[in-house]
């Protein structure tokens, strides 16, 4: 099956730094992945959708200056927090369709990195 | 807008009770697909069932039985004979199907966090 990953599986940073997460499709090529945040006890909201070669689309309320998302290749995406802030504590996970297969519109999950900011 | 409502927040039950888990969503796509995910407390999200728009046949893979009811915009998951390891969140979500733009996007429900005592 296909499978994607993440990394770091968990990060825990100071306020006021930057921290980078990384989403891989480690067997197939994703042109579109999706990043998304879970606050504890709550459920996964959509943050952006990546699209490779050109620039994230946001879902409403999300700061794309303070969420950067580069989708430099077909089987990478990384989110950047920028100025990271204790409220920005959360579990992020990303997804990714694999387009080449006729899988097209089953989303395969990562595992979710678990950021804690100090 | 899509939504999908579980309005279950938690569930406890005793081993081997059967369960039913709801699910009712909202969407003006008359092409779409309905998933029901997984997480235990390692927080990776675990795949279920995917089930489009046009097939309302009802599922059953092993303990797992899942009934689609377009009428009434349901899509229940039952899970029979409950054992201590069912315990975890249940998602349901949605997303739209090919061609839309919100293709591959996913839609989750609240959640409803079941709980299996032995």
């Amino acid at each position: 099956g296909a499978v994607v990953s993440q990394h770091p599986s968990w990060v825990i940073c100071k306020s006021g730094t930057s921290v980078k997460i990384e989403c891989r499709s480690l067997d197939f090529q994703a042109t579109t992945m999706f990043w998304y945040r879970q606050f504890p006890k709550q459920s996964l909201m959509l943050m952006a959708t990546s699209n490779e070669g050109s620039k994230a689309t946001y879902e409403q309320g999300v700061e794309k200056d303070k969420f950067l998302i580069n989708h430099a290749s077909l089987t990478l995406s990384t989110l950047t927090v920028t100025s990271a802030h204790p409220e920005d504590s959360s579990f992020y996970i990303c997804s990714a369709n694999d387009v080449t297969s006729g899988r097209s519109n089953e989303q395969f999950f990562g595992p979710g990195t678990r950021l804690t900011v100090l | 807008a899509q939504k999908v409502t579980q309005a279950q927040t938690e569930i406890s039950v005793v081993e081997k009770e059967d369960v039913t888990l709801d699910c009712v969503y909202e969407t003006r796509d008359t092409t779409y697909y309905l998933f029901w995910y997984k997480q235990p407390p390692s927080g990776e999200l675990v795949f279920l069932i995917r089930r489009n728009s046009f097939d309302e046949q009802n599922e059953i893979s092993g303990r797992y039985s899942w009934n689609f009811q377009k009428s009434t915009s349901s899509f229940n998951f039952t899970i029979t004979a409950s054992q201590v390891v069912d315990s975890a969140v249940y998602f349901c979500a949605l997303s739209e199907g090919a061609g839309g733009t919100s293709y591959g996007k996913l839609t989750f429900g609240q959640g409803t966090i079941l709980t299996v005592h032995p």
